[in-house]
């Protein structure tokens, strides 16, 4: 069985320009969640995908887009980056239906934006 | 959407000591979970408990969910349990996380 994993690990980019960091579930699991960690802070909710459909979203502007593909994997899509978006992006796996829907988290992708 | 307090923020131990993280939160959950960030930033899952409690080793974790908090208790501390824990709330599971209690053990 296969963990989560992310990729790229690491992203430098400058405002204004757009970038897609890519997620793929652990394998039986039908839910993928994004979250944004800015540093000395929590995770945030940005939104949820089930079945590819989005199933959910937190405070996050229109900018924030994201895909799931038929085998569950997924894209978290960033337009106009501003300074602020600099954080340790994180996507968690889970099966929907098992006890508390437990989250499986990949490594993160830290974006840097100058 | 919920408030998710958590203390203390920061914790300096000498191994082998115990001690006790507390989590607040705002609203009725059905869905609370305990996370360890390693320093290098992977999210661990540690308890799925929404109410109760449990035990796994050297942790076990309480939820009073009529009061609203959870309790975090790690046991003869070491050193590879530095880092940040996190409790993480929701209605459903898309989570509300806290600010975190940064946990140090120091040989």
């Amino acid at each position: 069985e296969t963990g989560v994993t992310q990729s790229p690990t690491h992203l430098i980019k400058t405002r204004g320009q757009q970038v897609t960091l890519r997620c793929s579930s652990q394998s039986g699991h039908n839910t993928v969640s994004w979250y944004q960690q800015a540093l000395g802070q929590g995770p945030q909710f940005i939104f949820q995908y089930y079945r590819e459909e989005e199933n959910g979203r937190g405070n996050f502007p229109p900018r924030f887009s994201g895909l799931q593909f038929p085998n569950y994997s997924s894209e978290l899509n960033v337009n106009a980056l501003e300074l602020d978006d600099s954080a340790l992006y994180l996507c968690a796996s889970s099966s929907r239906g098992s006890p508390g829907d437990t989250q499986y988290f990949g490594p993160g992708t830290r974006l840097t934006v100058l | 959407g919920i408030q998710v307090e958590q203390s203390p923020p920061d914790l300096i131990l000498q191994e082998g000591a115990n001690s006790t993280l507390r989590c607040n939160f705002s609203d009725s959950v059905n869905n609370l979970q305990w996370f360890h960030q390693n320093p290098w930033g992977q999210l661990i899952n540690l308890f799925y408990i929404p109410s109760g409690t449990k035990q796994n080793g050297r942790l076990s974790a309480t939820t009073v969910a009529t009061e609203r908090y959870s309790l975090l208790y790690i046991s003869s501390s070491q050193t590879t349990d530095s880092g940040v824990y996190f409790c993480a709330v929701g209605p459903g599971n898309q989570f509300y996380f806290g600010t975190g209690t940064s946990l140090t053990v120091i040989p």
